[in-house]
């Protein structure tokens, strides 16, 4: 139980435009769903948290106008890179929280998106 | 702040040897401690996670936590090639979120 899907697994896109990403708890409601970042041999970053029905809470640092965020449902969240630049090439991964899970805190990983910006 | 640090390695120990992988972290009203394996290009996946001090053990994996020294490790025993990868540590710490370090690279040489 608790898997976590993204979609695309890799895109390549031209600069300027916009890539969207999806993430999707497979087996179990996720209110919660989180966004990181890994640029190659570092660590997780987190983007934003993303709660359902409401706006995602950005951390400082990253652009809510270029990052767009959007939780419709239990199962779905979705990350839009907006007018992607090389610069954004990265690594993206999501998680998600079980709703009303017994484990304490944990997150389960989405596999990743690896975006490359021409 | 909210600092994980972990040594980035490389570690490299034989097969059947036990890995030691250390991580310390800066917030102390951290809770929720956790380990991560992730292997090149994939993303992470979970190995152990620990809420209380001292040391929880689930198969080859023992991580171990004390709070007072802000320090929590992770030991592989019996390690096998299939083990190497990097190991995350991460914390959810007094703000709620998760915090990862940087990550050991672990290479397990047959």
């Amino acid at each position: 139980g608790a898997v976590v899907s993204q979609h695309p697994s890799w895109v390549i896109c031209k600069s300027g435009t916009s890539v969207k990403i999806e993430c999707r708890s497979l087996d179990f409601q996720a209110t919660t769903m989180f966004w990181y970042r890994q640029f190659p041999k570092q660590s997780l970053m987190l983007m934003a948290t993303s709660n359902e029905g409401s706006k995602a809470t950005y951390e400082q640092g990253v652009e809510k106008d270029k990052f767009l965020i959007n939780h419709a449902s239990l199962t779905l969240s979705t990350l839009t890179v907006t007018s992607a630049h090389p610069e954004d090439s990265s690594f993206y991964i999501c998680s998600a929280k079980v709703f009303g899970g017994a484990s304490y805190n944990e997150q389960f990983f989405g596999p990743g998106t690896r975006l490359t910006v021409l | 702040q909210k600092e994980v640090e972990q040594n980035s390695g490389p570690l490299s120990v034989p097969e059947g040897a036990i890995a030691s992988l250390n991580c310390t972290y800066s917030d102390r009203g951290s809770q929720s401690f956790f380990w991560y394996r992730q292997y090149s290009g994939k993303s992470p996946e979970l190995i152990m996670f620990i809420y209380s001090n001292g040391d929880k053990e689930d198969g080859r994996f023992t991580a171990q936590l004390n709070k007072a020294s802000q320090y929590v490790s992770l030991l592989i025993r019996d390690s096998q090639p299939s083990d190497s990868a990097t190991y995350l540590c991460a914390v959810i710490g007094s703000n709620y979120k998760l915090t990862f370090g940087k990550g050991t690279l672990l290479t397990v040489n047959p």
